[in-house]
């Protein structure tokens, strides 16, 4: 089976920083994906990782161990626009599609 | 130009209406999808196309008709729906060489 497992909700307050994680259980493992998500708009492309390690990004780090199965977003100096939902989405080598989890809202607050 | 666009932004329909959905990109994209996203969940992927060709359909109902007239555009064709098929329905695409989406707005539907 697929699964991917992500918090369901996290909090934290404006120039902190916070890590979102991500486990899966797919039967192939291309490669793995962040997107963000603001309430009513389209997600749109954080980061994508296929080697072990950390990526970064600006204020956004993203890091993948494949052996075991786990990812995390690492988002720096948080920023109130940067509460939205953050969506793990792994490419299982399937065909051309994308397995979402659950999304993780985040709240930033003053 | 590097976005995916998608009209309309807002449909409202009843259930014995037949209206369509247009994707539209011209980043030279291969691959174009249709998700439907219910509030607070994620994208649930409808149909993929690949090369204009229909290369996964997830189940979905026969309601939900996609078409793919070229390869800067993507359809989606629906009639008699059910309330709970009102949703934000999505459109992505991504090269043939990655598999990176680009999302379009998405159009939200409501039937009634």
């Amino acid at each position: 089976g697929q699964n991917i497992d992500q918090p369901t909700e996290m909090t934290a307050t404006e120039g902190a920083i916070v890590q979102i994680n991500c486990t899966y259980q797919t039967s192939g493992f291309n490669g793995l994906f962040w997107y963000q998500q603001h309430a009513g708009e389209a997600p749109t492309f954080l980061s994508y990782n296929v080697l072990d390690g950390l990526e970064e990004k600006g204020r956004f780090s993203s890091f993948l161990s494949r052996s075991k199965g786990y990812s995390y977003l690492l988002l720096k100096e948080l920023q109130m626009k940067d509460s939205a939902s953050y969506l793990c989405a792994v490419d299982n080598q399937a065909g051309t599609a994308l397995i979402f989890g659950k999304g993780t809202t985040l709240s930033v607050s003053s | 130009d590097t976005e995916v666009t998608q009209t309309p932004k807002h449909l409202v329909m009843g259930m014995t209406n037949k209206k369509s959905l247009k994707c539209e990109q011209h980043m030279g994209h291969r691959a174009m999808y249709w998700y439907k996203q219910k509030a607070k969940k994620p994208p649930e992927l409808m149909f993929v196309y690949s090369y204009e060709k229909l290369s996964i359909n997830e189940s979905v109902p026969s309601r939900f008709s996609p078409e793919c007239p070229n390869s800067s555009l993507l359809n989606l064709h629906l009639h008699a729906l059910q309330p709970e098929d009102s949703a934000l329905y999505l459109c992505a695409s991504s090269p043939s060489d990655s598999y990176e989406q680009y999302f379009g707005p998405g159009t939200r539907l409501t039937v009634t």
